[in-house]
């Protein structure tokens, strides 16, 4: 059953300090892995899309991390601000359907405090 | 941020009312879906449209119907609300030319509560 498991569920974090979420996906076949940050109230905003082949990507204060070959990406969240607040949302995407069906996590709820 | 809007952002309604809830894009996507969201869980696709004239069903069984009569326009209706159906609804969009990689541009949903 393909899916993907998101750590840690929760997560508070003093202002100014940096932080990285989890993902751990047994999707496949793999096509892409994205990053969305989904503020209270709102729908998701993508922050990043990565491909087989690609380790790592930037996005501002936000950098994700893919290990395909383990199944596992990270978010990595540098010198964190208040609007930083919100679910991080890992979702992939496989290629078996020219759909491209996406698997999301259930998120991590991030809290920054001042 | 994408130019994809949802109406109404909540409703608060009685049992066995019919319910559309209205997405439009203003960017020409070809690709639409509908979403379903519950606290702390994560999405759920429930309905999916390639074009116009153009829906499918997604993984998560659901009493509601869509149509694609416009480009733009890709409502959700609920013939007979059931406080089951208590949820939030995302819509998103996406360009078919981008293949696979395209990110799937969200509204800011509607949040129903049948009562």
């Amino acid at each position: 059953k393909n899916q993907v498991e998101q750590s840690p569920q929760s997560l508070i974090i003093l202002e100014g300090k940096n932080c990285t979420l989890q993902c751990n996906y047994t999707v496949s076949p793999f096509s892409n892995l994205r990053w969305y940050k989904q503020d209270t109230g709102r729908g998701p905003v993508s922050l990043t899309i990565m491909t087989f082949s690609e380790n790592t990507k930037s996005n501002g204060r936000y950098t994700a991390t893919l290990d395909a070959d383990t199944k596992q990406s990270s978010l990595h969240i540098t010198a964190s601000q208040l609007s930083d607040s919100a679910s991080y949302i890992c979702v992939v995407s496989d290629r078996g359907s020219t759909l491209g069906r996406l698997y999301f996590g259930r998120g991590t709820q991030l809290t920054v405090w001042p | 941020e994408a130019d994809i809007y949802q109406t109404p952002r909540y409703l608060v309604i009685g049992t066995g009312k019919k319910i559309t809830l209205e997405c439009s894009q203003t960017m020409g996507h070809d690709k639409m879906y509908w979403y379903q969201q519950d606290p702390g869980m994560e999405l759920h696709l429930i309905h999916y449209s390639y074009g116009v004239n153009s829906t499918e069903k997604g993984d998560l069984s659901s009493e509601s119907t869509v149509s694609r009569i416009r480009t733009e326009h890709f409502p959700l209706t609920l013939e007979s609300a059931r406080p089951s159906h208590t949820s939030q609804y995302l819509c998103a969009s996406s360009d078919q030319d981008s293949g696979l990689n395209q990110p799937q541009h969200f509204g800011d949903g509607t949040r129903l509560s049948i009562l």
